[in-house]
């Protein structure tokens, strides 16, 4: 089956420092990633879909400039959560679906823990 | 507003029993409608899938199904074990089929 990786699993760092979260498609092409946050006990939140080669779009409350996205080939995107502080805090998830797939077929990463001091 | 209700936060079953979660959505029409399990700390996987024009999915010890009048859902799981325990979250495919829209989940435990 099609599996997604995410690194690091966990990550801990200073307020106003830069995290950057790979998600990468370790066996398929992934046309279309998908970026999600999820707090304690709480639903997965969509913060944006990015297309390879292209901008990502946000959804409605998110920073662009805070969490800047690249998709730069079909097997990696990448989140950057820019300087940093405790609110970030949360569990950050990606997920992806591959060239024959549409929406419903979205493969997830096993999510990336981020603790901001 | 939009919303999507998984109605309890958390259930506890015996061992063996069938466990049934509830997921209700206001103001969607969703074309599909998805099941995941979340264990913690992990992403969730993918159970199961039912199209609006379905009444029920089976899947091994799973069934869902999908009421569209009632815009509600329910997942079973039966003969229940302790390995099923872990969080259900249930989720729609948005009518401009552009993205997933999560439930917040319901916490299963099923006690031996």
């Amino acid at each position: 089956g099609a599996v997604v990786s995410q690194h690091p699993s966990r990550v801990i760092c200073k307020s106003g420092t830069s995290v950057k979260i790979e998600c990468r498609s370790l066996d398929f092409q992934a046309t279309t990633m998908f970026w999600y946050r999820q707090f304690p006990k709480q639903s997965l939140m969509l913060m944006a879909t990015s297309n390879e080669g292209s901008k990502a779009t946000y959804e409605q409350g998110v920073e662009k400039d805070k969490f800047l996205i690249n998709h730069a080939s079909l097997t990696l995107s990448t989140l950057t959560v820019t300087s940093a502080h405790p609110e970030d805090s949360s569990f950050y998830i990606c997920s992806a679906t591959g060239l024959a797939g549409g929406i419903n077929e979205q493969f997830f990463g096993p999510g990336t823990r981020l603790t901001v001091l | 507003s939009q919303k999507i209700e998984q109605n309890s936060e958390a259930l506890n079953i015996q061992e063996g029993k069938t466990a049934t979660l509830t997921c209700n959505y206001t103001n969607y029409s969703p074309a599909y409608l998805q099941w995941y399990r979340q264990d913690p700390g992990r992403g969730p996987v993918f159970l199961l899938l039912i199209r609006e024009n379905e009444k029920e999915k089976r899947k091994e010890r799973l069934k869902v199904t999908f009421d569209t009048t009632l815009k509600q859902s329910l997942f079973h799981i039966t003969a229940s074990q302790p390995a099923d325990s872990a969080t259900y979250l249930c989720a729609l495919v948005d009518s401009s089929a552009s993205k997933i829209i999560f439930g917040s989940g319901t916490r299963l435990s099923i006690r031996p």
